[in-house]
């Protein structure tokens, strides 16, 4: 079993749909990140969380220590968002999720 | 600020061949840290440099090594290099906060 989890694998969205991507994890971590990776592999860090909330414009991620759970929202998606969504953890090095593949259609 | 520079970008190698990346960090950066993606395994950690040490390494074999100059610039190199070496080399540079990844080296062993 992959100690970062991420679901769905894939997904397709409408424009403007409200999107989740969930991450579950198995150990311990001193953080949680939102990773975005557009077709020829730039990579862009999205967020970094310990605890609660963050938000940056239509992103918003969420993590829950206790449950050891982390989620990723997008609102008002558009066809820009269409990427890989990556999570990862910090536990001295980065272990990271499969990734989500997002496609937005207009 | 330059973000993080990686060469070269790409580079064709031959099995049994070594082969050496640069990455240039954002300046003022003195950790890197360097990753290996792959359809099949995705990315995985290789190693972290901070100030010219070896912090944390990951479980990749003896082939691959890597170092960090006094500038905080840092190189990987992969010796006697296989098919299953072929890849996305990133590298990256941060602080506590978040990491800064270059655009990679897309590395083919033919």
């Amino acid at each position: 079993k992959n100690e970062v989890e991420q679901s769905p694998q894939n997904l397709t969205a409408q424009e403007g749909e409200f999107i989740t991507i969930n991450c579950s994890y198995s150990v311990g971590i001193s953080a949680l990140h939102w990773l975005q990776q557009h077709p020829g592999g730039g990579i862009v860090s999205l967020f970094m969380l310990s605890s609660g909330k963050k938000k940056h414009g239509r992103l918003i991620a969420t993590i829950n220590i206790q449950e050891k759970h982390s989620s990723l929202h997008i609102t008002a998606s558009h066809p820009r968002d269409s990427a890989v969504y990556i999570c990862a953890v910090s536990q001295n090095k980065l272990i990271f999720g499969t990734g989500t593949l997002l496609a937005v259609q207009p | 600020k330059a973000g993080v520079t990686q060469t070269p970008r790409y580079l064709i190698k031959t099995r049994g061949q070594q082969v050496t990346l640069s990455c240039s960090p954002i300046s003022g950066h003195r950790s890197v840290s360097w990753y290996q993606q792959t359809p099949g395994q995705g990315l995985q950690f290789l190693f972290e440099y901070f100030s010219e040490t070896q912090r944390n390494k990951g479980n990749f074999p003896g082939r691959f090594s890597g170092r960090q100059f006094s500038n905080s610039r840092s190189e990987m190199n992969v010796s006697t290099l296989e098919l299953g070496d072929s890849a996305l080399y990133l590298c990256a540079s941060g602080t506590d906060d978040t990491q800064y990844f270059g655009p990679g080296t897309r590395l083919t062993v033919l």
